[in-house]
């Protein structure tokens, strides 16, 4: 089993591009997530996914749409793209967000520098 | 609200016991522990429960203080391995998403 995948590793955008950021998992889990990572905040929620056909804002949404394709995956859009969205991104995965005691699973992370 | 880590780093030798709280001003229901290394993803270590129950990993455990505002990660004879920073998730309710705090540095030297 992969785990969970995200592609691609490092990317380098101009400011007003848009990319989107792949995530897929191979688990089976209900419950999908979107962090970033910025030097000494820790990891902040972007949006999240508790079951096939939902979502819902985390704690920093704004600058960010996401798309749970299926049940595997899980997509993050950027539309345009500021420097301030320049971070490190975890997709992550969990069997049911209803239940606090199922651990998350991270994907490898996805380096985006805007310029 | 972000919980907030103590303390932020912390440098030990190799054998010795450590000790990583996470605060929080209300009650927490439950309080996932994940380490990270340096330019890895988190991995899970270890969740506890407000009733007490644990589940993870055999060398490490976890307690609540009295008020439940406050989780210890003890983490005994640590090993070189054990460097990295330790990042604690919280939520106050059951059904809540995982706040994370700013991490605890560790590191460990022989």
């Amino acid at each position: 089993n992969a785990g969970v995948t995200q592609t691609p590793k490092f990317q380098v955008l101009k400011t007003g591009q848009s990319m989107t950021l792949q995530c897929a998992q191979d688990m089976n889990h209900n419950s999908m997530y979107w962090y970033r990572q910025d030097p000494g905040m820790g990891l902040r929620l972007i949006y999240y996914s508790a079951s096939e056909g939902t979502t819902d804002k985390g704690e920093v949404p704004n600058g960010y749409n996401v798309s749970r394709l299926n049940k595997r995956e899980f997509s993050l859009r950027l539309e345009s793209a500021a420097p301030s969205q320049t971070s490190v991104y975890f997709c992550a995965s969990s069997e049911l967000l209803a239940r606090s005691y199922n651990e998350q699973f991270f994907g490898p992370g996805t380096r985006l520098t805007v310029l | 609200q972000q919980p907030v880590q103590s303390p932020q780093a912390v440098i030990l030798r190799e054998g010795e016991d450590a000790v990583i709280n996470c605060s929080s001003s209300k009650a927490l229901y439950s309080v996932h522990w994940y380490r990270q290394k340096h330019g890895e993803a988190p991995v899970f270590l270890m969740i506890l429960l407000k009733g007490g129950e644990q589940k993870g990993h055999d060398k490490i455990s976890a307690s609540f203080n009295e008020k439940k505002q406050q989780s210890s990660l003890y983490l005994t004879a640590s090993q070189l391995s054990y460097s990295g920073t330790y990042f604690c998730g919280t939520a106050n309710f059951g059904n809540e998403k995982l706040t994370f705090g700013t991490g605890t540095r560790l590191t460990i030297i022989p």
